[in-house]
């Protein structure tokens, strides 16, 4: 079983580049999440979905977009990479907020 | 406001002692989830427990406790006699999914490093 795949693993942007992160489960799950991970902050949760064609904003979403066109995708936006968005990018999903979620391997992605 | 504080950055024991993570959450619903995950070394974040606001139960699992106190706000978990692989980072978080407030938010995270 796939469980949640995040493309790509490793990227390297120069500032003002534009990129797009993807995320696709394959648990039929309706809850989608981005977190994103710098040492000493934990996850902090950028954007989420509660189902295909939703979006919400979470904690810190400036700078990024997302869409969930299908069900089982999750894309990530940067439109105009900056080098704060430099850090470990992690997908998720789960059944419902109440559930287990499941996560990506992660990505990590350098902003120079 | 929901808000998970993990006021521990980093522990350090010996193989074998006991040790105590510390999560207290803030929510003012009464129905929520509180949740445990692993990150090992290796990266990728591992699902160890999910309890739910009506059941304070404290609840265990081999060498791995959770205790749970509404009336302090905390969901507290214990590795008893750690080894070295249980080396990593510790995360704990809330969802409330009654609200609107759906989604799932963590706290810092604890890294415990256990040395032989």
């Amino acid at each position: 079983n796939a469980g949640v795949t995040q493309t790509p693993k490793f990227r390297v942007l120069k500032t003002g580049q534009s990129m797009t992160l993807l995320c696709a489960q394959d648990m039929n799950h309706e809850y989608m999440y981005w977190y994103r991970q710098d040492p000493g902050m934990g996850l902090r949760l950028i954007h989420y979905s509660v189902g295909e064609g939703t979006t919400a904003k979470g904690e810190v979403p400036d700078g990024y977009n997302v869409s969930r066109l299908k069900k089982q995708n999750f894309l990530l936006g940067l439109e105009s990479a900056a080098p704060s968005q430099t850090s470990v990018y992690f997908c998720a999903s789960s059944y419902h907020t109440n559930t287990e979620a499941f996560f990506g391997q992660g990505t990590r992605l350098t902003v120079v | 406001a929901q808000k998970v504080t993990q006021a521990q950055t980093e522990i350090s024991v010996v193989e074998k002692e006991d040790v105590t993570l510390d999560c207290v959450y803030e929510t003012r619903d009464t129905t929520y989830y509180l949740f445990w995950y692993k990150q090992p070394p290796s990266g990728e974040l591992v699902f160890l427990i999910r309890r739910n606001s009506f059941d304070e139960q404290n609840e265990i699992s081999g060498r791995y406790s959770w205790n749970f106190q509404k009336s302090t706000s905390s969901f507290n978990f214990t590795i008893t006699a750690s080894q070295v692989v249980d080396s990593a980072v510790y995360f704990c978080a809330l969802s409330v999914p009654n609200t609107g407030f759906q989604k799932l938010v963590f706290g810092t995270g604890t890294r415990l490093l256990v040395s032989p």
